[in-house]
């Protein structure tokens, strides 16, 4: 069973704080891999793509990736009220386009 | 850029009847779109992706005689829910892969919530 699993949370951090989130994944062969994040009664939305080892920065965010451990992660630097959400893992095996999502991460960001 | 419209945002409909849902790539074409479903605080679970000129591939459990889908355009795919019953209530997004673009880099639409009565 291919399986992409997350904290489901909730992480709290005050305002101006980094958050973490983690993801790991069973399929050794994926070869992209994806953060969403999703308000409540809205679609995911694209925040960072990563596909080979090490760390990706975009603005306050930072993916990380190490494909020997399985394993994903995404800060959120200075995190803000607005950055509450729910945070989706995805992953994207070899062979195709099929995305496995995670069931999500929700973090709260106190003011 | 990259921008997917649903049709309709929310519908209700009576049990036994029959809902379409569009999802359009507005700015961009898509060979490649997929259908998902998300129950509340689930995460979303592929149902079926969806090729333009060719029949779609629906996941294990998905019944394709249920939910009908067809993707006559590179920039149209629509799923028709046949004889909706109450358990198929639920979040419904689409999904569009853009041709020759970074692979497997999907925008979502915003999504079909469908109540069934």
């Amino acid at each position: 069973q291919k399986e992409v699993e997350q904290n489901s949370g909730p992480l709290s951090v005050p305002e101006g704080a980094i958050a973490s989130l983690n993801c790991t994944y069973s399929d050794r062969g994926s070869q992209s891999f994806f953060w969403y994040r999703q308000y409540s009664g809205k679609s995911p939305e694209l925040i960072m793509s990563i596909y080979s080892n090490g760390d990706k920065e975009d603005g306050r965010f930072t993916a990380q990736l190490n494909k020997a451990s399985q394993y994903v992660s995404l800060l959120i630097r200075d995190s803000q009220p607005s950055d509450s959400a729910t945070y989706l893992c995805a992953v994207t095996g070899t062979g195709g386009f099929k995305t496995i999502f995670g069931a999500g991460t929700r973090l709260f960001v106190k003011a | 850029g990259a921008v997917v419209s649903q049709h309709p945002s929310r519908v209700i409909c009576k049990s036994g009847t029959s809902v379409k849902i569009e999802c359009r790539s507005l700015d961009f074409q898509a060979t490649t779109m997929f259908w998902y479903r998300q129950f509340p605080k689930k995460s979303l679970m592929l149902m079926a992706t969806s090729n333009e000129g060719s029949k779609a591939t629906y996941e294990q459990g998905v019944e394709k005689d249920k939910f009908l889908i067809n993707h006559a355009s590179l920039t149209l795919s629509t799923l028709t829910v046949t004889s909706a019953h109450p358990e198929d209530s639920s979040f419904y997004i689409c999904s569009a892969l853009p041709t020759g673009g970074p692979i497997y880099e999907q925008y979502f639409g915003p999504g079909t919530r469908l109540t069934v009565t």
